[in-house]
């Protein structure tokens, strides 16, 4: 069946780092591939997202890459902010069917200031 | 419109008894979804809805669990004879049919079963 591995957390950074936070999958035909934050207090809201391989998903300076041939949707964001501090999930849909999400574990990071 | 919305936000109940959630979804949305998140986890499929019809069910979905989505607008689940296993958070989400649109998601309600 389709899954979704994330990083591990928590990531722990400081303002102005750098950040990655790693995301493969399994899934079978040509999913749609998300990232998700969840603020606190706050409902899940989509952050980015790529439909087909070789995409590239942004929003507020976060960037992902769609890569088929690694199976991997990594996240990225050249600058964070204190702002940033969330919990964040990686997530695929089959592109048939309910298109029901199938989400990772989530990796909480927390900037630091 | 103001979103997705669930009730209530917090129920805390004892063993046995039953529960029942509510979602509305925006307005014009004609798939629902509910999902459960229990803690360090991320959110699990339980099942959907277009418009009025429950499409499919995850086996998570134990006989206890019951969802409904009178003429389409908004949905409720119910479970019975609650266990303690039961504690977690029932998200609902909801987007319009068709490929890759984006999934709207309420705030929760979290069930505690004491």
């Amino acid at each position: 069946g389709n899954s979704v591995t994330q990083m591990e957390g928590p990531v722990t950074l400081s303002e102005e780092a750098f950040l990655t936070i790693n995301c493969t999958y399994t899934a079978t035909g040509y999913p749609s591939l998300f990232w998700y934050v969840q603020y606190p207090g706050e409902g899940l809201q989509l952050l980015l997202k790529a439909t087909k391989a070789d995409d590239k998903g942004s929003n507020k300076g976060f960037e992902a890459t769609y890569r088929k041939e690694t199976t991997s949707f990594h996240l990225e964001k050249g600058s964070v902010q204190v702002s940033d501090s969330a919990v964040y999930f990686c997530a695929l849909s089959a592109s048939e069917g309910a298109q029901k999400l199938v989400f990772g574990q989530g990796t909480r990071l927390t900037i630091n200031p | 419109d103001t979103g997705v919305s669930q009730d209530p936000r917090h129920k805390i109940t004892k063993r046995g008894q039953n529960v029942t959630f509510r979602c509305d979804p925006i307005s014009e949305h004609n798939r629902l979804y509910w999902y459960r998140q229990t803690l360090g986890q991320g959110p699990e499929f339980l099942t959907y809805f277009q418009n009025e019809a429950q499409l499919e069910k995850s086996r998570l979905l134990s006989d206890r669990f019951s969802a409904e989505r009178p003429k389409g607008s908004f949905s409720t689940l119910e479970i019975q004879r609650t266990e303690q296993g039961d504690s977690a958070m029932y998200l609902c989400a909801s987007t319009y049919r068709g490929a890759n649109t984006e999934a709207f998601f309420g705030q929760g309600t979290r069930l505690t079963v004491v």
